[in-house]
């Protein structure tokens, strides 16, 4: 079984650019969750998506957005990009959003800003 | 969201037993414990996951005390392939999230 895949692994844009990020979770999984990781604040939740809908939203700025197709796939965008956007962005998805699910994760997008 | 106290670091000698404890004293009654762990450049990696009693996997143990206020994580026989990060997480509550403390930094020595 294939494992959940970040598409780039590696990105450079400049400020005020945006960026698209990709996420294909593991077959049959329905949750799509996404964290950023900085060395400064450590791994830090920024959304979930179940079956196309938002569940959970961590506390960053509307800058940061994301979706979830009908096939499960995510994306998620930030616009107006700053400096501090540079991080390491990961994905994991389960089969469900339930608190016993166990998360599986991608090896992340690693993002810098210029 | 409930919160987990781990110490910042850990030392241990391959192939010896690692205990890697977590204080959770404001667990409510439905949260579950999870353990994830980190490798240098890659994404986490789900270690174990229990309730109420212990759990036994094929890359750890989980011993949950009675009052499910703490808990600790056995490595039975460490390696250096054991050196990560390890985070202990409560997940429940109204969202279920995955909150993420400042974990265990667990070095191996050959």
């Amino acid at each position: 079984k294939a494992g959940v895949t970040q598409t780039p692994r590696y990105l450079i844009k400049t400020r005020g650019q945006q960026v698209t990020l990709s996420c294909s979770p593991i077959s049959g999984h329905r949750s799509v969750s996404w964290y950023q990781q900085t060395p400064g604040q450590g791994l830090q939740f920024l959304f979930e998506y179940f079956s196309e809908t938002q569940r959970n939203k961590g506390n960053f700025p509307g800058r940061f957005s994301g979706r979830q197709f009908s096939n499960s796939r995510s994306e998620m965008n930030v616009s107006t990009l700053e400096l501090g956007d540079s991080a390491l962005y990961l994905c994991a998805s389960s089969l469900d959003s339930g608190r016993e699910n166990i998360q599986y994760f991608g090896a992340g997008t690693r993002l810098s800003v210029l | 969201d409930a919160k987990t106290t781990q110490p910042n670091s850990m030392e241990s000698n391959e192939e010896e037993p690692v205990h890697l404890p977590c204080n959770h004293s404001t667990i409510s009654g439905t949260d579950y414990i999870h353990w994830y762990r980190q490798l240098p450049s890659q994404g986490p990696e789900y270690v174990i996951h229990g309730l109420t009693s212990n759990v036994n996997n094929r890359m750890a143990s989980l011993a949950i005390a009675e009052d499910r206020k703490s808990s600790t994580l056995i490595l039975h026989r460490a390696t250096l392939r054991d050196a990560a990060v390890y985070y202990c997480i409560l997940r429940g509550g109204a969202t279920n999230k995955l909150i993420f403390g400042t974990g265990t930094l667990l070095a191996v020595q050959p």
